[in-house]
C-alpha cells in the first residue's frame, strides 16, 4: 500500500518562512515531488528530490530524508500569490504484483494562506 | 505549446448516462494518468498508462474504464454515471517514470445529478 501524510492547512504572513512536511509509506520509492495548485487551476510542478538533501529553486526549497521517509517544502519570503494548495507526490515503481510500473501518488494537500 | 488538453471542461450528466473524457498531449510522453479531485481528498489516481496500448488500475478504478489506442490520447469513460462520480477530473502526462515532472491538463468539472 501507499500513503502520504501532510498537514491540511498552514497560515503565515507575508515575508515569513513556512515549512510543509510530508511523510510517506510506499511499497517502492522513486522520488518525492511537490506541486502547487491555485484555486480552480491545475497542479503545477515545483520541485523534485530523488536523493537525500536539500534542493533549492529560488524562494522554494525541498528536502528529502529517505531513511525517515520524510520530506518538506520550504517557502521563504512569502508573498500573497503563494496562497495555494501544496501537494507532495511519490513515484512508486512497483504495483501490487511487483511489476515495474510507475504510478504517481499524491497526498491530500496543504492549504497555505498568506496574510498581509 | 498546447501541453495537455482536456475536453470537455464542464459537463452535467444525469445518473445512468455515459460519457467519455478526452485527454490529449503533444509532448510525446509515455506515461499518462487520470486523477479525480474531491474536497479534502487530494488527487486520487483512477487509471494510468505507461505507453500506447497499455492501461492499469490506480487507487479508485471502479466505475471507470480507459483506453490508450494512440500515444497522444488517453480516454476516460464512465459507462453509467453515479452522483458519487461528481468531481473534478485531471489528466496528467510525464515523459517516463524516471522523469521528475508531470504536466497536468486544466481539468474537467463533472456533475452527476
Amino acid at each position: 500500500g501507499q500513503s502520504l501524510e501532510q498537514p491540511s492547512e498552514v497560515t503565515a504572513v507575508e515575508g515569513a518562512i513556512v515549512q510543509i512536511n510530508c511523510t510517506y509509506q510506499t511499497s517502492g520509492f522513486y522520488g518525492l515531488s511537490w506541486y502547487q495548485q491555485h484555486d480552480g487551476g491545475a497542479p503545477t510542478f515545483l520541485s523534485y528530490n530523488a536523493l537525500d538533501g536539500l534542493e533549492e529553486t529560488g524562494r522554494f526549497s525541498s528536502f528529502l530524508s529517505r531513511s525517515d521517509s520524510y520530506g518538506y517544502l520550504l517557502l521563504q519570503e512569502l508573498q500573497m500569490k503563494d496562497s495555494a494548495s501544496y501537494f507532495c507526490a511519490v513515484r512508486d515503481p512497483r504495483d501490487d504484483r511487483g511489476s515495474t510500473l510507475g504510478r504517481l501518488y499524491f497526498g491530500r494537500g496543504t492549504q497555505l494562506t498568506v496574510w498581509p | 505549446n498546447a501541453g495537455v488538453t482536456q475536453t470537455p471542461k464542464f459537463r452535467v450528466l444525469k445518473t445512468g448516462q455515459s460519457m467519455t473524457l478526452l485527454c490529449a498531449q503533444d509532448m510525446n510522453h509515455e506515461y499518462m494518468y487520470w486523477y479525480r479531485q474531491d474536497p479534502g481528498m487530494g488527487l486520487r489516481l483512477i487509471h494510468y498508462s505507461v505507453g500506447e496500448g497499455t492501461t492499469a488500475k490506480g487507487e479508485v478504478p471502479d466505475g471507470y474504464n480507459v483506453s490508450r489506442l494512440k500515444k497522444q490520447n488517453f480516454l476516460l469513460g464512465l459507462e453509467s454515471a453515479a452522483p458519487s462520480q461528481t468531481s473534478v477530473y485531471f489528466c496528467a502526462s510525464s515523459l517516463d517514470r524516471g522523469r521528475r515532472e508531470a504536466f497536468f491538463g486544466q481539468g474537467t468539472r463533472l456533475t452527476v445529478v
